[in-house]
């Protein structure tokens, strides 16, 4: 059985500045990816950044970077340079073998101008 | 085709009718999830398919709920005697391993029950 765990329903954060929003998680497999999800208010889900956990070197994507702390089963997202475009709902993932993909309940992001 | 596709995009019905909602998956794709997504609220878990295996429909919150997949292609979310409650986006989305186990999704399905 898979869990995530997002323990920050909302979080806001001023324009340029940097927030990092947080997730644990807890598998049985041994070979998994992690995901981070951002919905906008369109409610289109786009992927934002996705770790295989057999790297050790954490993922990035220009302004977004994790820190994935395998042993403590953490894998927190850090956007830098925050933009008003960044508002949105993120959703931490994980999927394992082939088992379904299970998702945290969401932490809500307003970059404030 | 080149993402996943819903249909319909938005659907307006009566309480007590049947409503079929269409998801299309990315070619190739052997794992296709469904998803209900209410105003404001989190993604809630319908059902998994993964290739012929048996789906994992743990998530269906009724037996008003069912899903059909035709192989790996096209799947149908059937919900009968729509409900009030049922109004949500239904979002579907499909995965494969040769895409790194990535969930694409599509842009949902809007239903109102009225």
């Amino acid at each position: 059985a898979q869990t995530v765990t997002q323990s920050q329903p909302e979080m806001s954060v001023q324009e340029a500045e940097t927030v990092t929003l947080s997730c644990t998680y807890d598998t049985s497999e041994s070979n998994y990816y992690l995901f981070w999800y951002k919905q906008p208010p369109s409610r289109q889900m786009i992927l934002v950044i996705r770790q295989e956990a057999y790297k050790q070197q954490n993922a990035t994507e220009n302004r977004f970077s994790v820190n994935f702390q395998k042993a403590a089963k953490s894998f927190s997202l850090k956007i830098s340079d925050s933009q008003l475009g960044d508002t949105a709902m993120y959703f931490c993932a994980s999927r394992g073998g082939y088992q379904k993909v299970t998702f945290g309940t969401g932490t809500k992001l307003q970059v404030i101008p | 085709g080149a993402g996943v596709s819903q249909s319909p995009s938005n659907k307006v019905t009566e309480k007590g009718k049947d409503v079929e909602l269409r998801c299309d998956p990315i070619s190739g794709h052997t794992a296709l999830y469904w998803y209900r997504q209410r105003l404001g609220q989190g993604l809630e878990f319908l059902i998994y398919f993964q290739g012929n295996s048996a789906p994992d429909k743990s998530g269906l919150p009724s037996d008003r709920f069912s899903a059909e997949r035709t192989g790996e292609s096209v799947s149908t979310l059937t919900i009968q005697r729509t409900q009030q409650e049922d109004s949500a986006v239904y979002l579907c989305a499909s995965s494969s391993w040769d895409s790194g186990n990535t969930i694409y999704f599509g842009e949902g399905s809007w239903l109102t029950v009225v």
